[in-house]
């Protein structure tokens, strides 16, 4: 089974930078996603890791260690607009999505 | 259209009510799945179709029963549900089962059992 942790929320100014953790137990490693998600809306896919590193995509970046199970994404440049859910899903097996429960950043003007 | 849509958008039934959640990918994908969203807590996997073929029932209650019919169309047939299944049911489809597809989700459906 899985158990993913991230932060219920998060608060920062536009034009800061915010990190958003997620550490994972699972039995069966097979990569991780980070999705987006307002309000009301359907998630959209940000990156995806398999290998230990960082992945940068513009102002989004994620990094991943797999033997600490931790990953984390990295917002910056904050535009209003980045204000949403950041969901963390660990892989296993070839189908099989786990979720967190999201984290929930404010963007502050 | 294009990507994945979801009808419904938003459902009110009762509990002895039947009604049916369609999803159509437009992306010619493969695989297809259910989930569930509720209030503050994690997606939750419900079914996964691959070629048509169910692949996972993820210990869904028989109330819902999914059909997939082809590779672009999937349902979800709620029958006699509780109020705890109130909740946002998000379709979901990717290129195929490996692991570097990333599933591309619908807009959900909102469900509200009275």
């Amino acid at each position: 089974g899985q158990n993913i942790d991230q932060p219920t929320e998060m608060t920062a100014t536009e034009g800061a930078i915010v990190q958003i953790n997620c550490t994972y137990q699972t039995s069966g490693f097979n990569g991780l996603f980070w999705y987006q998600q307002h309000a009301g809306e359907a998630p959209t896919f940000l990156s995806y890791n398999v290998l230990d590193g960082l992945e940068e995509k513009g102002r989004f970046s994620s990094f991943l260690s797999r033997s600490k199970g931790y990953s984390y994404l990295l917002l910056k440049e904050l535009q209003m607009k980045d204000s949403a859910s950041y969901l963390c899903a660990v892989k296993e097996g070839d189908y099989k999505l786990s979720f967190g429960a999201g984290t929930t950043v404010t963007v502050r003007a | 259209e294009t990507g994945v849509t979801q009808t419904p958008r938003h459902l009110v039934m009762g509990m002895t009510n039947k009604k049916s959640l369609k999803c159509e990918q437009h992306l010619g994908h493969n695989a297809m799945y259910w989930y569930k969203q509720s209030a503050k807590k994690p997606l939750e996997l419900m079914f996964v179709y691959n070629f048509k073929e169910q692949t996972e029932n993820n210990s869904v209650p028989s109330r819902f029963s999914p059909e997939c019919p082809n590779s672009s169309h999937l349902f979800l047939h709620l029958h006699t549900l509780q109020p705890e299944d109130s909740a946002l049911y998000l379709c979901a489809s990717s290129q195929e089962y490996g692991s570097s597809y990333e599933q591309y989700f619908g807009p959900g459906t909102r469900l509200t059992v009275t």
